[in-house]
């Protein structure tokens, strides 16, 4: 499985843009890009996903590089809420398995 | 959108007994789900992932006796933690994977086991 590296920690000012970023280095042809996030004592929550092309949600907006070895999630307004571990995931086919990393805790000020 | 329930939320169990922890999609048929083990401050680690109809797929270091799962229907799936103990406590996720229309993957809410 391909893994993916991003940074322990973030932090953000309260509606600003947060951008997360995702290195991937090892994403086959086929690699889907998951974001996922998780609040303390809760199950991981759906953010985005994507192949190759750039993705928008009522969330949040899913950079893919060219190469597709990076990406970047981006919170075009960060609020207290959107306080959470970010996890990228990288799924080798329509429904193998999702393996998680470390993610990121992102962390709003007021 | 798809959701998934897990139960229970809670559980706290004796040490020595077995604990069955329901993971059911409402809205989607899931023919397969998967299983993750949280511990605190440490992200997901996947268990196994279970088909609907077959037996289940452990992930290496994962005893199967121990963590009993069953995918009899296409909207549940059973992971029964067996003779628990104080080191089973954890967080436990299940995840449900739709392939109709849109695919993805929808995890239910968790399960915290307590073992005393």
């Amino acid at each position: 499985d391909a893994k993916t590296t991003q940074p322990n920690s973030m932090e953000s000012n309260e509606e600003e843009p947060v951008h997360l970023p995702c290195n991937h280095s090892t994403i086959s042809g086929t690699d889907y890009i998951h974001w996922y996030r998780q609040l303390p004592s809760q199950g991981p929550e759906y953010v985005i996903h994507g192949l190759t092309s750039n993705v928008n949600n009522r969330m949040a907006s899913l950079a893919i590089a060219e190469d597709r070895k990076s990406s970047t999630l981006i919170l075009h307004r960060a609020t207290l809420r959107d306080a959470a571990v970010y996890y990228c995931i990288l799924s080798g086919n329509q429904g193998g398995k999702l393996i998680f990393g470390q993610g990121t805790e992102l962390s709003v000020k007021p | 959108g798809a959701v998934v329930s897990q139960h229970p939320s809670r559980v706290i169990c004796k040490s020595g007994t077995s604990v069955k922890i329901e993971c059911r999609s409402l809205d989607f048929q899931a023919t397969t789900m998967f299983w993750y083990r949280q511990f605190p401050k440490q992200s997901l680690m996947l268990m196994a992932t279970s088909n609907e109809g077959s037996k289940a797929t452990y992930e290496q270091g994962v005893e199967k006796d121990k963590f009993l799962i069953n995918h009899a229907s296409l909207t549940l799936s059973t992971l029964t933690v067996t003779s628990a103990h104080p080191e089973d406590s954890s967080f436990y996720i299940c995840s449900a994977l739709s392939t109709g229309g849109v695919w993805g993957y929808t995890f239910g809410s968790g399960t915290r086991l307590t073992v005393v």
